[in-house]
């Protein structure tokens, strides 16, 4: 079976601070990719790795970078964390091929005080 | 870009009912998932299912690919069937980026 696990479950930071929110699974999948879910607005691609330190912005990147060091690791990092920013975060990954099955994390519920 | 629309938005059974979610795309996918979130929030897979049927235990999914829908079937239904579901689709251009539907919210009561 596929495993995506996510650092943490739940997570509090207060306004300004540096979050890293770190992904890993151990499916050797080349794309890994992260959402944010809100309410009222669905799950969002924020950004996606296709390969070891290579990344693409998905539909909502502004506030947010990510780091892809190791293909079973996938970071994101909040530089400087917002209150707009409190979400549930959900990592997944997915071979490299025309079908692209992701396979989702736990998620990581965000509030930023 | 590709439209997704589920229906029901909500749904309410009693256990051991059978029930159908729908899920209309808007244009050719190489990819259709149906996802269930549990209680915690965790996506869990159900299907991937461009195109056919399958089957898995009491759920089954059907795809109509070229009239661009699927469907999801939930037979005797039980309380741990509750939660959101979701169908996801990605198209030909751009085979990395799931599309999400608005899920349906569905509840089952003993």
């Amino acid at each position: 079976d596929v495993k995506v696990t996510q650092s943490s479950r739940y997570l509090v930071k207060r306004t300004g601070e540096k979050v890293f929110l770190e992904c890993v699974q151990d499916m050797d999948h080349e794309n890994m990719f992260w959402y944010r879910q809100d309410p009222g607005l669905g799950l969002r691609l924020i950004y996606f790795s296709y390969d070891v330190k290579m990344k693409e912005k998905g539909d909502i990147p502004e506030g947010y970078s990510v780091s892809r060091e190791k293909k079973e690791r996938f970071s994101l990092i909040l530089e400087s964390a917002s209150t707009n920013q409190t979400s549930m975060y959900l990592c997944a990954s997915s071979l490299f091929n025309l079908y692209n099955e992701q396979f989702f994390g736990p998620g990581t519920r965000l509030t930023v005080l | 870009g590709i439209q997704v629309e589920q229906s029901p938005p909500d749904l309410i059974l009693q256990e051991g009912a059978n029930s159908t979610l729908r899920c209309n795309f808007s244009d050719s996918v190489n990819n259709l998932q149906w996802f269930h979130q549990n209680p915690w929030g965790q996506l869990i897979n159900l299907f991937y299912i461009p195109s056919g049927t399958k089957q898995n235990g009491r759920l089954s999914a059907t795809t109509v690919a070229t009239e661009r829908y699927s469907l999801l079937y939930i037979s005797s239904s039980q309380t741990t069937d509750s939660g959101v579901y979701f169908c996801a689709v990605a198209s030909r251009g751009a085979t990395n980026k799931l599309i999400f539907g608005t899920g349906t919210l569905l509840a089952v009561q003993p």
